[in-house]
C-alpha cells in the first residue's frame, strides 16, 4: 500500500528552528517533494529531494534517507508568515504522480 | 507566463446536479494532473491526463465522475449528480513533461472549492 506520515500539528515561535518529519511507505519511489499551502491556497514548490542527503536553499533545507522511508524539511529563522501547511509528497510510479501525506500545520507565534 | 488557471473558484451545487471544473495548464505544459483535497486532509491523486489522453485515472471514483483534456481548450473535470460527499477542493497540476524529476515539477493551480448543498 501507499502511506506517508507526518505530524498534523507542530506550534514554535518566530526567529526559532523547526523540523517537520516525514515517513513514507510507498510502492514505488521516484523523488520526494515538500509544498507550503496557506490556508485557501495553491500548494507552492519548496524542495525536492531524489538522492540521499541534504538540500538547503535559504531558510528551507530537506533531507532524505531512501533506505529509511524518511525525509525531514528544516525552516529556520522561523517568521510569521511561514505559519501555513506543509505537504510530503512522493512521486510514485513512472508517469510522476504524487502521492500526499495529509500536511502538517505549522503555528509561528512571536 | 501566466500560472495555471482553474475555474470557477468557487462553485455550489445542489445535490444531484452536474460540477463542471476547468483547468487551463501553464503555456508549455501539455500534462495535466487532478487532485482532490478533503478537509482537513491530503490532497488525493484523481488522474493524469496529456492532451487527448487519458493516463492514469487510479484515483477517479468509478461512477459519476470523468475527465477529458481535448487537443484545444482547458482539462475539464465533470462530476454527474453530485453527492454532499464530493464536497472539497479540486487541484490541478501541470508539468512539462510526465516523467518524474525536479525538472518536472508540478505547478499548482488555486483549486476549485465545490460545495455540495
Amino acid at each position: 500500500g501507499q502511506n506517508i506520515d507526518q505530524p498534523t500539528e507542530m506550534t514554535a515561535t518566530e526567529g526559532a528552528i523547526v523540523q517537520i518529519n516525514c515517513t513514507y511507505q510507498t510502492s514505488g519511489f521516484n523523488g520526494l517533494f515538500w509544498y507550503q499551502q496557506h490556508a485557501g491556497e495553491a500548494p507552492t514548490f519548496l524542495s525536492y529531494n531524489v538522492l540521499d542527503g541534504l538540500e538547503e536553499k535559504g531558510r528551507f533545507s530537506s533531507f532524505l534517507s531512501r533506505s529509511k522511508g524518511y525525509s525531514y524539511l528544516l525552516l529556520k529563522e522561523l517568521q510569521m508568515k511561514d505559519s501555513a501547511s506543509y505537504l510530503c509528497a512522493v512521486v510514485s510510479g513512472g508517469y510522476n504522480k504524487l502521492i500526499f501525506g495529509a500536511g502538517t500545520r505549522l503555528a509561528v507565534h512571536p | 507566463n501566466a500560472g495555471v488557471m482553474q475555474n470557477p473558484r468557487h462553485l455550489v451545487r445542489r445535490r444531484g446536479q452536474e460540477a463542471r471544473l476547468r483547468c487551463s495548464p501553464m503555456k508549455g505544459h501539455s500534462h495535466v494532473y487532478w487532485y482532490r483535497q478533503l478537509p482537513e486532509e491530503g490532497l488525493k491523486f484523481m488522474v493524469y491526463l496529456q492532451k487527448e489522453n487519458i493516463i492514469d485515472e487510479s484515483g477517479m471514483p468509478k461512477e459519476r465522475f470523468s475527465a477529458e483534456f481535448p487537443k484545444e481548450g482547458p482539462s475539464i473535470l465533470r462530476i454527474q449528480q453530485v453527492v454532499r460527499g464530493d464536497s472539497a477542493a479540486y487541484f490541478c497540476a501541470s508539468s512539462p513533461r510526465g516523467h518524474s524529476g525536479r525538472a518536472n515539477e508540478q505547478f499548482f493551480g488555486p483549486g476549485t472549492r465545490l460545495t455540495v448543498l
